[in-house]
């Protein structure tokens, strides 16, 4: 059984620089979220998307980033004109759809921690 | 107010004990409560998740949910000093298309030998 999985697991970039992010869910999962956490804080929710669909968003979210999952299997997370205020560990977690409406677990991949300099 | 509150910790119980990690929630339309653990420098590691009024038991650990109080804690007993870690509590809301968790700031805790 293969866990989430996300590429690269370190990124180091100059402010204004555009960085891209990989993620491959659990294969049996149609769920794919991604999160952001800073230090000495929980994951902070960006988005995420059920098979293609991208059904929901946070403010956090701004129009600096976008996330894809074209073809319902793996998604990227762009962050375009990076800012010092980028820098974090950006989780993606995949899970299987909600069971008679009730969040179910979701699995993290072991995360990208990006640094912009 | 923060949906999901947890005291930062640190907690700090001699190995064998019992630790206890509390978390409570604001929004009454929660239904799903998870316990993840984190190591420091690594993401986080679903523990147990709890639906129902009441206790859950897995080996060591055991999940209590009071919705009334909107209060969820996680039991540790025995325990052991690879237990030293961020406790992180998260709570989602119900619905078929809501998805995301809301996490608190974490609990950390140490167990000395």
């Amino acid at each position: 059984d293969t866990g989430v999985s996300q590429d690269p697991r370190h990124k180091i970039t100059k402010r204004g620089q555009n960085v891209t992010f990989r993620c491959d869910p659990i294969s049996e999962h149609n769920r794919l979220y991604w999160y952001r956490q800073t230090l000495g804080q929980g994951p902070e929710f960006l988005t995420y998307f059920q098979n293609e669909a991208q059904l929901e968003k946070s403010r956090l979210l701004s129009d600096r980033f976008s996330a894809e999952r074209p073809k319902g299997s793996f998604s990227t997370l762009e962050i375009q004109r990076t800012e010092q205020g980028d820098s974090a560990m950006y989780l993606c977690a995949s899970s299987s759809s909600n069971f008679r409406g009730l969040t179910v677990a979701q699995y993290f991949g072991p995360g990208t921690r990006l640094t912009v300099l | 107010q923060k949906e999901v509150e947890q005291n930062s910790g640190p907690l700090s119980v001699p190995e064998g004990a019992i630790a206890s990690l509390n978390c409570t929630y604001s929004d009454r339309g929660s239904q799903s409560f998870f316990w993840y653990r984190q190591y420091s420098g690594k993401s986080p590691e679903l523990i147990m998740f709890i639906y129902s009024n009441g206790d859950k038991e897995d080996g060591r650990f055991t999940a209590q949910l009071n919705k009334a109080s909107q209060y969820v804690s996680l039991l540790i007993r025995d325990s052991q000093p690879s237990d030293s870690a961020t406790y992180l509590c998260a709570a989602g809301r119900r619905g078929s298309t809501l998805g995301r968790l809301y996490f608190g700031r974490g609990t950390q805790l140490t167990v000395w030998p």
